[in-house]
C-alpha cells in the first residue's frame, strides 16, 4: 500500500478558498467511498473534518466540503480563517479494515 | 477520550510497551487503531484491535514487527515492540474506529514520541 499522494504545502488568504488534492489508485479511492480527511494542528490530536468523502461530523463548519473523481479526491476550504492554519491528512480505506493515509499538506493562511 | 502513555527514550535492541486508555464510551465496542509518523511525514496505518475479542489486524508493513494488544478491563489498548530499531522513532497515535465499524476514525490520542538511539 502506497501513500497517498496530497500537495507538500498550500497557501492562501483570509476569505479565499482552496483545494487541497488526495490522489490514490484503484486498490482504494476509487474503489471505496471511504475517504476521510483529519486536520492537525502540531502537538494536539488530529481532528476528523471530513468522512466517507463529503460529510461532516457535527460541530464542522459547513466551509469544509469534500468531493471526488476517478482516484482523486479534495477537501475544499472556503472562507479561510487563521484558525485553518495546520496540516490536513487525506484517508482512505483499502479494504478488509485496512487503510491507507496520506503524505499531507500543510495549509498557509497569509 | 484517548490518553496516551508519554515520551519514551530507548535504546536500540530494547523494548518497549505505549498505551492509550479509552474513556467516556464503552472501550470493548470500538476498534481501536495505531498509526505511525515520521517528522515530516505523512501518518501510516500500524494495524487495530477489537477489545472486545482481540480480534487484530495488522498492516503488512507493520506485521512481525510489533504487537497490538488490549485489556478491556482496564480500558487500554498496547503497542508493543521486543526489540527497538533506530527507524522506529517516531511519532505513534490510538485512533478509535467510528461507530458500526466505520472506515474514519473519529477520535485520536494525543500522540507519543518514541526516540530511538542507535
Amino acid at each position: 500500500q502506497s501513500a497517498l499522494t496530497q500537495p507538500r504545502s498550500v497557501s492562501g488568504s483570509p476569505g479565499q478558498s482552496l483545494t487541497i488534492s488526495c490522489a490514490g489508485t484503484s486498490s482504494d479511492v476509487s474503489n471505496y467511498n471511504f475517504v476521510s480527511w483529519y486536520q492537525h494542528h502540531p502537538g494536539k490530536a488530529p481532528k476528523v473534518i471530513l468522512y466517507d468523502v463529503n460529510k461532516r461530523p457535527s460541530g464542522v463548519p459547513d466551509r469544509f466540503s469534500g468531493s471526488k473523481s476517478g482516484n482523486t479526491a479534495s477537501l475544499t476550504i472556503s472562507g479561510l480563517q487563521a484558525e485553518d492554519e495546520a496540516d490536513y491528512y487525506c484517508c482512505s480505506s483499502a479494504g478488509s479494515s485496512t487503510w491507507v493515509f496520506g503524505g499531507g499538506t500543510k495549509l498557509t493562511v497569509l | 477520550q484517548l490518553v496516551q502513555s508519554g515520551a519514551e527514550v530507548k535504546k536500540a535492541g530494547e523494548s518497549l510497551n505505549i498505551s492509550c486508555k479509552g474513556s467516556g464510551y464503552s472501550f470493548r465496542s470500538y476498534w481501536i487503531a495505531w498509526v505511525r509518523q515520521k517528522p515530516g511525514k505523512g501518518p501510516e496505518w500500524m494495524g487495530l484491535i477489537y477489545p472486545d475479542d482481540a480480534d487484530t489486524r495488522y498492516s503488512p508493513s507493520f506485521q512481525g514487527q510489533v504487537t497490538i494488544s488490549a485489556d478491556k478491563s482496564i480500558n487500554t489498548a498496547y503497542l508493543e515492540w521486543s526489540s527497538l530499531k533506530a527507524s522506529d522513532s517516531a511519532t505513534y497515535y490510538c485512533a478509535r474506529r467510528s461507530y458500526g465499524d466505520r472506515n474514519w476514525f473519529d477520535s485520536w490520542g494525543q500522540g507519543t514520541l518514541v526516540t530511538v538511539s542507535s
